[in-house]
């Protein structure tokens, strides 16, 4: 399967753990953006990198949320202290050069996150 | 445009007949759209694109207008069958932008 690869597919914590959701893009995809996902809505853009580099973190709150993505291995996704309002499926998406070229972009099965 | 709204617009249609999904879009600056397709439980699966150059593209089975006079984009399927049954979202993007913008969704059920 070469396609986004995304995991864990479900992630259950309690309010104050931290949570970590990691992406794997599509072969040859140096691009990967996370959005984020509340029932019967459609998805929010949060964060987009580069490898090593964070290009756009606009979508993103400023406390308890990072991202990177490492020269080596999967792009994460970062939530500490997580509170009930996180609640939400997280994706993933790659393409394979950058966001303004007009190319798709392509997702993954996503995470789904439940705080209890 | 950003989605909005706590239910899905939703459309049921008969097995064999042609399905019509509307997107209404607020950007008159947005040049790239793109129609989604999502299973329960699954992610957003790529359908057709088309950029603001063009007024129509046609795939397998579906088809994508564009009129960008009155910013609305329509997704048709062609033959309706239960696989087609997702939420299709329409997405847009404009020079500059580093993200895509989700419209609201619309489900498909496909009635046998």
């Amino acid at each position: 399967n070469a396609g986004v690869m995304q995991n864990p597919r479900h992630l259950v914590r309690r309010r104050g753990q931290e949570a970590r959701l990691r992406c794997s893009p599509m072969k040859g995809h140096s691009h990967v953006y996370w959005y984020r996902q509340l029932p019967e809505e459609g998805l929010k853009f949060m964060v987009y990198l580069q490898k090593e580099n964070i290009i756009d973190e606009s979508g993103m709150p400023k406390e308890r949320f990072s991202a990177e993505f490492p020269k080596e291995g999967p792009s994460i996704l970062r939530i500490q202290q997580v509170v009930r309002g996180d609640s939400a499926a997280y994706f993933c998406a790659s393409s394979p050069i950058g966001s303004q070229s007009y190319q798709p972009q392509h997702f993954g099965d996503g995470t789904r996150l439940s705080i209890l | 445009g950003e989605s909005v709204g706590l239910h899905l617009p939703t459309l049921s249609v008969q097995e064999g007949d042609n399905s019509i999904i509307n997107c209404a879009y607020s950007n008159s600056a947005s040049d790239y759209f793109i129609w989604y397709k999502q299973e329960s439980g699954k992610g957003p699966q790529f359908i057709i694109d088309i950029r603001s150059n063009m007024d129509k593209r046609q795939g397998q089975r579906v088809t994508v207008l564009l009129n960008k006079t009155v910013k609305h984009l329509s997704l048709q399927i062609a033959a309706t069958q239960p696989g087609d049954s997702a939420v299709y979202f329409c997405a847009e993007s404009y020079p500059g932008a580093n993200n895509l913008f989700f419209g609201t969704g619309t489900r498909l059920t496909v009635i046998p």
